[in-house]
């Protein structure tokens, strides 16, 4: 039971457009989303956050928005530059049981 | 201040071996998470340990175990390899809401 997805798996983008990752969740006690970023041969880093009570958050080219009702949220990067190349994974935290629940990851290609 | 380490980087095991991955969190970091990688799997969940308890399981076969030592470190064994647990395995540290993740030991099951 895949509670966080993300149905794109891939994404190619002209570097200076904008990049917009998309992830759905199914459970609606998640209290927190988060976007990591994934280089190969290298762990995940934390990009972005959003509380579920909020719905968007931004940081410099990074803006989260969450849709409760949808359980949607989205990624966007703007402009787009080939250092974002790289796999996006959201992700859904639990303050109830702390625990972190990954989409399959979306790899985003900027092309220059 | 140190980031989570991870031990090997790289691993080549046949199957029926058993394979035990080592894991330090940043110091401080009392939460060690591990998961699975593999392409168009995403990162799976394995287990979490917290204060030397196993406090989160994901739904993974009895074959992988793991275990956390009084100074944090955490240890994550697979045994009877299989070819399908071929993957990156990735470690965590946790503190409030936020992980920060090890490189990874990508093992390889021949």
């Amino acid at each position: 039971d895949q509670q966080v997805k993300q149905n794109s798996p891939s994404l190619s983008v002209q570097e200076g457009r904008i990049s917009i990752l998309n992830c759905d969740y199914t459970n609606s006690m998640f209290d927190y989303f988060l976007w990591y970023k994934k280089y190969p041969a290298e762990g995940p880093t934390f990009l972005i956050s959003i509380s579920s009570i909020k719905d968007k958050n931004e940081d410099g080219r990074f803006t989260v928005f969450l849709n409760k009702s949808a359980k949607h949220l989205s990624l966007h990067i703007v402009p787009s530059q080939p250092g974002d190349s790289a796999v996006y994974f959201c992700a859904a935290f639990n303050f109830g049981n702390e625990k972190l629940t990954f989409g399959t990851g979306t790899r985003l290609t900027i092309i220059p | 201040k140190a980031g989570v380490t991870q031990t090997p980087r790289y691993l080549i095991k046949t199957r029926g071996q058993q394979v035990t991955l080592s894991c330090s969190p940043i110091s401080g970091h009392r939460s060690v998470s591990w998961y699975q990688q593999t392409p168009g799997q995403g990162l799976q969940f394995l287990f979490e340990y917290f204060s030397e308890t196993q406090r989160n399981k994901g739904n993974f076969p009895g074959r992988f175990s793991g275990r956390q030592f009084s100074n944090s470190r955490s240890e994550m064994n697979v045994s009877t390899l299989e070819l399908g647990d071929s993957a990156l395995y990735l470690c965590a540290s946790m503190r409030s809401n936020e992980q920060f993740f090890g490189p990874g030991t990508r093992l390889t099951v021949l």
